[in-house]
């Protein structure tokens, strides 16, 4: 079974911290990609990567980096957080193959 | 248990009837499309998908109708179960060359046994 790891469940920062969320899967996939869940909007695409070192902006990425540098790992940082970044964090990953995501289990993000 | 879409429109169904969710998509040259189930503290997890070259795929209880021509796509579950009670979302691939999703907002489904 595809894994996707995610490095908190739970997560609580201040107004202004630097906020690393961390994602990792197993399966050797080529894409990776981190949402933001909030209610009633959905998943909105903040970043994905389609390969090592490779970034492309999704929908939301004004206040949002990433970072890849090993295949199994995409990073989500936030330089600056605000409150208007709490929300749910989703990563998913899917091979170069297959449009179908799998995903990780999300981290709750509060920005106080 | 987390909460997920306060203001999602909910179906409420009762154990054993059959469930439709619906869902309309956008962009008329999307190729790709999936439903995906949520439940409470839980990432999304895939149930069915379709090519635009379809029209209907089933899988096991349930089935994913595909109309192109009001872009339109519908899950039906049948003999739904307490444990179907999750957050259904709708997804497209717009076909821009990346194999990236857009996502509905979701519909909530509550089974009452």
């Amino acid at each position: 079974d595809v894994k996707v790891t995610q490095s908190s469940r739970y997560l609580v920062k201040r107004t202004g911290e630097k906020v690393f969320l961390e994602c990792v899967q197993d399966m050797d996939h080529e894409n990776m990609f981190w949402y933001r869940q909030d209610p009633g909007l959905g998943l909105r695409l903040i970043y994905f990567s389609y390969d090592v070192k490779m970034k492309e902006k999704g929908d939301i990425p004004e206040g949002y980096s990433v970072s890849r540098e090993k295949k199994e790992r995409f990073s989500l940082i936030l330089e600056s957080a605000s409150t208007n970044q709490t929300s749910m964090y989703l990563c998913a990953s899917s091979p170069w193959t297959e449009y179908e995501q799998y995903f990780g289990p999300g981290t709750r993000l509060t920005v106080t | 248990g987390e909460s997920v879409g306060l203001h999602l429109p909910t179906l409420s169904v009762q154990e054993g009837d059959n469930s439709i969710i619906n869902c309309a998509y956008s962009n008329s040259a999307s190729d790709y499309f999936i439903w995906y189930k949520q439940e409470s503290g839980k990432g999304p997890q895939f149930i069915i998908d379709i090519r635009s070259n379809m029209d209907k795929r089933q899988g096991q209880r349930v089935t994913v109708l595909l109309n192109k021509t009001v872009k339109h796509l519908s899950l039906q579950i049948a003999a739904t179960q307490p444990g179907d009670s999750a957050v259904y979302f709708c997804a497209e691939n717009p076909n821009t060359g990346f194999q990236k999703l857009v996502f509905g907002t979701g519909t909530r489904l509550l089974v009452s046994p």
